[in-house]
């Protein structure tokens, strides 16, 4: 079976704080996506990446940044911490380009104070 | 605009009793559909995928159909158990690129 494992299920931070968050595959899969998930708003999409050292904007991107240095490991970076990025994060990968099946991970619930 | 609606937003429903939810699309050019469950605190799980040609597809007590003329999905749960209690997204993709577009979901709750 996939996993896509989240480092952390649950953080608090305070306003201003650099926050990683981590999100590892097992699978082999090309694709990694990071979404952020808020009450009446459904999935958003932050960033995406189709191969190491790749990323591409999502529809949310202000805030965020990526990175990925190898292929089985995504990161989310808030660079400074706000109270409207208290969220639920959730990292996915897939292994086909365009339609491939989604797996995600557990999520990560961010509280900023 | 690529937009993907879902009806109800939430429901309540006794176990064992069946319940239809809806899908409505206008992404083109269309490419298939996947319905995903999401337990409460858990990450979403594809339960089905709904291509061009395809009209009905079960999974279980889980029965999802598309009408590609229409750009309509539904997905039926028959004799519904406590287990079924999440959220239900419907995510359609475009024939290009990486692009998705999902539905805001379906919370459904079963009650004893």
């Amino acid at each position: 079976d996939v996993k896509v494992t989240q480092s952390s299920r649950y953080l608090v931070k305070r306003t201003g704080e650099k926050v990683f968050l981590e999100c590892v595959q097992d699978m082999d899969h090309e694709n990694m996506f990071w979404y952020r998930q808020d009450p009446g708003l459904g999935l958003r999409l932050i960033y995406f990446s189709y191969d190491v050292k790749m990323k591409e904007k999502g529809d949310i991107p202000e805030g965020y940044s990526v990175s990925r240095e190898k292929k089985e490991r995504f990161s989310l970076i808030l660079e400074s911490a706000s109270t409207n990025q208290t969220s639920m994060y959730l990292c996915a990968s897939s292994l086909g380009r365009a339609t491939g099946e989604l797996f995600f991970g557990e999520g990560s619930r961010l509280t900023v104070l | 605009k690529n937009q993907v609606e879902q009806s109800p937003q939430s429901l309540i429903i006794l176990e064992g009793k069946n319940c239809t939810l809806q899908c409505n699309y206008t992404v083109s050019p269309f490419s298939n559909l996947r319905w995903y469950k999401q337990d409460t605190g858990r990450g979403p799980v594809s339960l089905t995928i709904m291509t061009f040609s395809e009209n009905t597809k079960s999974n279980g007590r889980y029965t999802a159909t598309l009408d590609a003329d229409t750009k309509q999905s539904s997905l039926h749960i028959t004799a519904s158990q406590l287990s079924d209690s999440a959220s239900y997204i419907c995510v359609v993709s475009l024939n290009a690129g990486n692009m998705l577009t999902f539905g805001g979901g379906t919370r459904l709750m079963v009650k004893p």
